[in-house]
């Protein structure tokens, strides 16, 4: 089983909040992810890590900003949070660096802003 | 530019059915395919991780296989359950990129 966890699991904020969602894995993990998804949509990576000190944009483009301060830590933070940012946020971690490996995903943070 | 097909988008079947979901891929460089499951306002749940050099993985009803060659992936289920019934995605990785290529998913519907 996974060791991949997300806090909070919902969040629901007012327009103009700084908000960070915390992604914590305790696998040793050193490529982590960020995945956006809107309901019955298709997943969009929107940030990735290959470890300490790393941080990668995705494919979509997003506002939010990720850290990568530890291994096992990759928050992703948002400085002013806007009603088009009302979504599912996906934190997921694989064990490989260069080739993309088996992967494994935390519960999601919905988050909605008002 | 690896791109990846699922088919059918929805499927609504009664339970105990046996069913087929399929992937597609256009780039037959993968690295590894890996069926996922994903239950409503949920993260998703790794279910099969098929390397290249393999043709099949198996977990209890489960049954996934990979032909390199022709570009596709079933997954097969047994004796389908309510249980069962949530999202499956596939995704692909590819040589020429480090990131997983996702499917946009079948969503399955299985009823008493």
């Amino acid at each position: 089983e996974a060791d991949i966890y997300q806090t909070p699991r919902y969040l629901v904020i007012g327009t103009g909040k700084k908000i960070t969602l915390e992604c914590s894995q305790t696998m040793g993990h050193d490529k982590m992810y960020w995945y956006q998804q809107d309901p019955g949509m298709e997943l969009h990576l929107i940030h990735y890590s290959y470890g300490v000190n790393s941080t990668e944009k995705g494919d979509l483009s997003s506002e939010s900003t990720v850290s990568r301060i530890r291994t096992e830590h990759f928050p992703l933070t948002l400085e002013s949070a806007r009603p088009s940012h009302t979504s599912q946020y996906l934190c997921a971690s694989s064990e490989t660096i260069d080739i993309a490996g088996e992967l494994f995903f935390g519960e999601g943070s919905r988050l909605t802003v008002l | 530019k690896q791109e990846v097909t699922q088919i059918p988008a929805a499927l609504s079947v009664p339970e105990g059915e046996n069913l087929v979901l399929n992937c597609s891929f256009t780039d037959s460089a993968i690295y590894n395919l890996q069926w996922f499951r994903q239950d409503p306002g949920k993260g998703l749940t790794s279910l099969l991780l098929i390397q290249s050099s393999q043709r099949e993985q198996t977990s209890g009803r489960l049954n996934a296989s990979l032909d390199k060659s022709s570009g596709r992936s079933t997954l097969y289920i047994a004796a389908s359950q309510p249980g069962d019934s949530a999202t499956y995605l596939c995704a692909v990785g590819s040589y020429n990129t480090d990131k997983l290529i996702f499917g946009t998913g079948t969503r399955l519907q299985v009823f008493p």
